[in-house]
């Protein structure tokens, strides 16, 4: 059964702090995605990546980094946690022409 | 730019009864993917249904069906005897071809079932 695990369900976290999201994927997906999710905006995204050490912005990239070491990993980084990043969190990972395979989110608190 | 809308928040519907999930979409793209995803409330995302632009024929997957008309931007999901289990937050997603996870949401409509 394909399978993308995002690290935590829920965390919550002090305003300022460096958080770092999780993601690992076991389908040898090349593509892999950072969606945020919010009521009433649905999910926009975050960063993709289309290969190992490789990156690029989505629509909403302002406060946010990530990184990519290993082809199954792929982790979000808030550099410094500001209560508007308060969010759901979802990765998801794809091949080139088929559907996104989504984890089961992470819903981040930012106090 | 891409754009989804999806103009109805919430929705009620029998159980047994059939429904309609509307979505219309704008794109300069010749060449783009229509996804439907359901989120029950524990918030995973669940693929429904594909449709690619240049498909001559509505995709179907079981109960789930896609009404695909293409002059008027327009993919609305057809979910046939509706159960209690169908209840939950549906997103219609378009992509650019041939990236398949690149997506853009709509706002999403929320299905309540009733018994």
């Amino acid at each position: 059964d394909v399978k993308v695990t995002q690290s935590s369900r829920y965390l919550v976290k002090r305003t300022g702090e460096k958080v770092f999201l999780e993601c690992v994927q076991d389908m040898d997906h090349e593509n892999m995605f950072w969606y945020r999710q919010d009521p009433g905006l649905g999910l926009r995204l975050i960063y993709f990546s289309y290969d190992v050490k490789m990156k690029e912005k989505g629509d909403i990239p302002e406060g946010y980094s990530v990184s990519r070491e290993k082809k199954e990993r792929f982790s979000l980084i808030l550099e410094s946690a500001s209560t508007n990043q308060t969010s759901m969190y979802l990765c998801a990972s794809s091949l080139q022409q088929d559907r996104a395979f989504f984890g089961q989110g992470t819903r981040l608190t930012v106090v | 730019a891409q754009k989804i809308t999806q103009t109805q928040p919430g929705m009620f519907v029998q159980e047994k009864e059939a429904v309609t999930l509307d979505c219309t979409y704008d794109t300069s793209d010749p060449s783009y993917g229509l996804f439907w995803y359901k989120q029950p409330s524990s918030g995973e995302m669940i693929f429904l249904i594909y449709q690619g632009s240049y498909d001559q024929q509505n995709a179907t997957e079981g109960r789930y069906s896609l009404n695909f008309q293409k002059a008027r931007k327009s993919a609305n999901l057809v979910i046939s005897a509706s159960q209690l289990g169908d209840s939950a937050m549906y997103f219609c997603a378009m992509s650019p071809f041939n990236q398949g996870g690149k997506l853009i949401f709509g706002q999403g409509t929320e299905l309540s079932v009733k018994p």
